[in-house]
């Protein structure tokens, strides 16, 4: 069964710039997150995505956003880049939450987004 | 918002050792706290998870325990191997918020 895959694996921008990254999600799965991996920094929540509608967002400027597909993939956008958005974007998946508790978020490899 | 807080940082032990990364959180609504393990170049994935309603939980040589009223959780790895090196990362869930909020991580390294 394919995994969690993203593109591109490397992007390079100059600021301004506008970035788009793609996920797809491992079949089955609903729900799609964004997460911002800053080097040698921990895990910062962006986006949650589930049905095709966002659930949830974390502290980012609008300059983010993102939406998913029919087909439960997502995209996320970054518009006016600035140097400090360079980091290892990373896409989980998970089943619907529908237990009650949560669930194990399976993990991309990221995308890497370096902006000049 | 749910804040999590993770040490040490960094930890190095020799193998055969014990390694135990602790994490905290401030949201009494949070019900489950995964552990994940990143590897250089590659994405965190799950290697366990403890739910609110249980104390401690083993798998092989990886334990979490859970303490609800202190609001505290720690990863126990025995017996490390070389391979058990990496970033680990603790997270607590609110379900109902929908995401899980991670600690900075632990730098991991395991000397042969």
């Amino acid at each position: 069964e394919a995994g969690v895959t993203q593109s591109p694996t490397h992007l390079i921008k100059t600021r301004g710039q506008q970035a788009t990254l793609r996920c797809s999600p491992i079949s089955g799965h609903t729900s799609v997150y964004w997460y911002q991996q800053a080097l040698g920094l921990g895990l910062q929540f962006l986006l949650w995505y589930d049905e095709g509608e966002e659930r949830n967002r974390g502290n980012f400027p609008p300059r983010f956003s993102g939406r998913q597909f029919p087909n439960y993939s997502s995209e996320l956008n970054v518009t006016a880049l600035e140097l400090e958005d360079s980091a290892l974007y990373l896409c989980a998946s998970s089943l619907a939450k529908t237990s009650g508790f949560g669930g194990e978020l399976f993990f991309g490899e990221g995308s890497r987004l370096t902006v000049l | 918002g749910e804040n999590v807080e993770q040490h040490p940082s960094t930890l190095s032990v020799q193998e055969g050792d014990s390694a135990v990364i602790k994490c905290t959180y401030s949201d009494s609504a949070s019900n489950y706290f995964p552990w994940y393990k990143q590897e250089l170049g590659k994405g965190p994935q799950l290697i366990i998870d403890i739910r609110s309603n249980v104390g401690e939980k083993k798998d092989q040589r990886i334990a979490v325990t859970l303490n609800k009223t202190a609001k505290h959780f720690s990863l126990h790895i025995t017996e490390t191997q070389p391979e058990d090196s990496a970033v680990y990362f603790c997270a607590a869930e609110n379900t109902n918020a929908g995401k899980s909020t991670f600690g900075d991580g632990t730098t991991l390294t395991v000397k042969p």
